[in-house]
Formats: structure tokens, C-alpha cells, sequence
């Protein structure tokens, strides 16, 4: 069965960097483009970045253009996405999600994993 | 690119419906026939209910229905049950560029 897990959310100070994993199994990762979406505490859900099937290409968010990169290693199976310049408004859970072969909508997500900036 | 406007509250009791309504713009909404809807219930991770507007996954059951008219997309819960109980959350797609709007988000309540 299809299944994504996040990892790598924290605690750290506004300005500095992390970067989520999100690995995945039970399908052909590397025939799929796939997104993380984020939801502030108490908040909706954003779209924040997607990536093609073969990384040649990826959008952002206006939010976090600039700050946050996504790439994937399909020989890993796993999604990352690179956050530098973390400011308090990026305080949230984070999910990766697949997206539809061929299609727009979002058919698998991961539980998420809580990323906190905060001083 | 703003987010799709959702009611923010509907209730109903155990067998009636609901619907839940989701506005947006013509480059979104209304451009595509792309809308899809979540529930996630509290510290869950999203479900897709419905996609490409009134489309059903398997195991969603036939009492979620979605349509769209204009700029305005709907979800409707038929014969309410306590389990759907959730929030709900519509999400159009918006060109390559934004890709993806969701909505602001619609707490249902089962009385």
C-alpha cells in the first residue's frame, strides 16, 4: 500500500535553515510529481512546492519562493524539502503528498511533521 | 493567488445534508475542471472525498457529492452520519505556476 512518512521537523530559531524528508513506498516513486502542503496551527491547509516526476520541474508558493527549495531522489525513493531563512510564519505541520498520475488533486498524504520557528 | 472562500461553519443532524460551498475566481475554480475535496478529522492527515469536481475514490461513500457552477464549487454530505463529522477543505487547481488554491476551510458539525 501506497505510504508516505515525513521526518526531520524541529524547534529552531527564526532565520535558520532545516530540511524535511519525506520517504515513500508501495508505488513507483519515480513516476509521480509530488507536493508538500503545509497547515499553520488552528489554520487551512497551503500548497507550498511541487516537483515533476524527474525533478525538471518545480514551482513554490509566493510565501516561500526564494527561501525553500524541493528535490527528490528517485533512487532513495524520498522527497526533501530544503527551508532556509525560516521566519515564525512558517510554523507549521508539513505534509508530502502524491500527486494524481496525469490528473490534479493530491490521492496520498503522509501524517506530517511539525515544524516550529520560534526563539 | 487567495485562497478559496468557504463557509466557515455548517451543521446538521444524524440523516440530513449538507452542503458546503466554495468560491473562488476564474482562473481557478472556474478555469478548470480540477476541484477536489479533503476531510481531515483533528491531528489527521488530510482524505481525498472527491476530485476532478464530482468524482468518487473507492471506499468514499456515494453519499458525498460534489458539483460545480461558475466560479462555485459544492460539496454535499447526504444523510449525515457522526463520522463526518470533520473538516473539509476544497482545493482547485490554478495553472502551472500556483498549482494548487485550497479553500479557507469548513468545520462540520453533526448535532
Amino acid at each position: 500500500q501506497v505510504q508516505l512518512v515525513e521526518s526531520g521537523g524541529d524547534v529552531v530559531q527564526p532565520g535558520r535553515s532545516l530540511r524535511l524528508s519525506c520517504a515513500a513506498s508501495g508505488f513507483t516513486f519515480s513516476s509521480y510529481a509530488m507536493h508538500w502542503v503545509r497547515q499553520a496551527p488552528g489554520e487551512g491547509l497551503e500548497w507550498v512546492a511541487v516537483i515533476s516526476y524527474d525533478a525538471s520541474n518545480k514551482y513554490y508558493a509566493d510565501s516561500v519562493k526564494g527561501r525553500f527549495t524541493i528535490s527528490r531522489d528517485n533512487s532513495e525513493n524520498t522527497l526533501y524539502l530544503q527551508m532556509n531563512s525560516l521566519r515564525g510564519e512558517d510554523t507549521a505541520v508539513y505534509y508530502c503528498a502524491r500527486d494524481s498520475y496525469g490528473e490534479y488533486f493530491l490521492d496520498y498524504w503522509g501524517q506530517g511533521t511539525l515544524v516550529t520557528a520560534s526563539s | 493567488q487567495s485562497a478559496l472562500t468557504q463557509p466557515r461553519s455548517v451543521s446538521g443532524s444524524p440523516g440530513q445534508s449538507v452542503t458546503i460551498s466554495c468560491t473562488g475566481t476564474s482562473s481557478d475554480v472556474g478555469g478548470y475542471h480540477y476541484v477536489s475535496w479533503y476531510q481531515q478529522h483533528p491531528g489527521k492527515a488530510p482524505k481525498l472525498m472527491i476530485y476532478d469536481v464530482s468524482r468518487r475514490p473507492s471506499g468514499v461513500p456515494d453519499r458525498f457529492s460534489g458539483s460545480k457552477s461558475g466560479n462555485t464549487a459544492s460539496l454535499t454530505i447526504s444523510g449525515l452520519q457522526a463520522e463526518d463529522e470533520a473538516d473539509y477543505y476544497c482545493c482547485s487547481y490554478a495553472g502551472s505556476y500556483t498549482h494548487y488554491v485550497f479553500g479557507t476551510g469548513t468545520k462540520v458539525t453533526v448535532l
